[in-house]
């Protein structure tokens, strides 16, 4: 069955620490997204790719880093210029600009 | 820019109650409307989406009606099961930026047997 995979569920990391997240789908979408969600903020979104290698930066991308080499994959970097990153990241998917987004499970990322 | 407001929960009912969930929008052109849903410790998953003004979108029991005149998009079902209980998030497609989701904050549903 195809659908996105987001690795690992859980990720813990030091303060200081750069941490990748990895997001790899098999549904032959061309466009890719990373969402950022906390309590009661809803869904904000990190960046974004329409194509590969190609990539563009969304609401709140400080602090963030992301690449677009395979079109399956799209592994979100959180740097440790990223002020308050514990949180639940999403990845998601979708055909073209009409389509629904197909999202991954998540990460819970908690940085202490 | 673009913005979706939903109601604030949480929201919490007995089974087989009757679910409204409101949802109005902003927006320059005209955006195509959906709802998703988020069970717990999982991602988002599409539940019904509307195109056009006066279309309806339905799926599982839930409907909702796209309305220009009013721009709202309020989320309904007639009679909420215990598995209902979730977060729901409304979300408009922005035309103006490359289509990109924006979503409202999501409102969280209990339903008590």
């Amino acid at each position: 069955d195809g659908g996105i995979t987001q690795s690992p569920k859980y990720l813990f990391r030091k303060e200081g620490q750069n941490v990748t997240l990895s997001c790899e789908q098999n549904l032959n979408h061309d466009a890719m997204y990373w969402y950022r969600q906390d309590p009661g903020q809803g869904l904000r979104l990190i960046y974004y790719s329409q194509i590969v290698n190609d990539f563009q930066k969304g609401d709140i991308a400080e602090g963030y880093s992301v690449s677009r080499e395979k079109k399956e994959s799209f592994p979100l970097t959180v740097t440790s210029a990223q002020k308050n990153p514990t949180a639940f990241y999403l990845c998601a998917s979708r055909k073209g600009m009409d389509s629904p987004l197909h999202f991954g499970n998540g990460t819970r990322l908690t940085v202490t | 820019g673009d913005s979706v407001t939903q109601m604030e929960g949480p929201v919490t009912l007995s089974e087989e109650a009757f679910l409204t969930i409101n949802c109005t929008y902003t927006a320059t052109g005209y955006p195509s409307l959906f709802w998703y849903v988020q069970y717990p410790g999982e991602g988002l998953q599409l539940l019904l989406k509307a195109t056009k003004a006066d279309d309806k979108g339905s799926n599982k029991g839930f409907e909702a009606t796209y309305r220009k005149e009013t721009t709202s998009f309020h989320l309904e079902k007639g009679s909420v099961q215990v598995s209902d209980s979730a977060v729901y998030f409304c979300a408009l497609s922005d035309r103006g930026s490359q289509g990109n989701l924006i979503f409202g904050k999501g409102t969280k549903l209990s339903v008590k047997p």
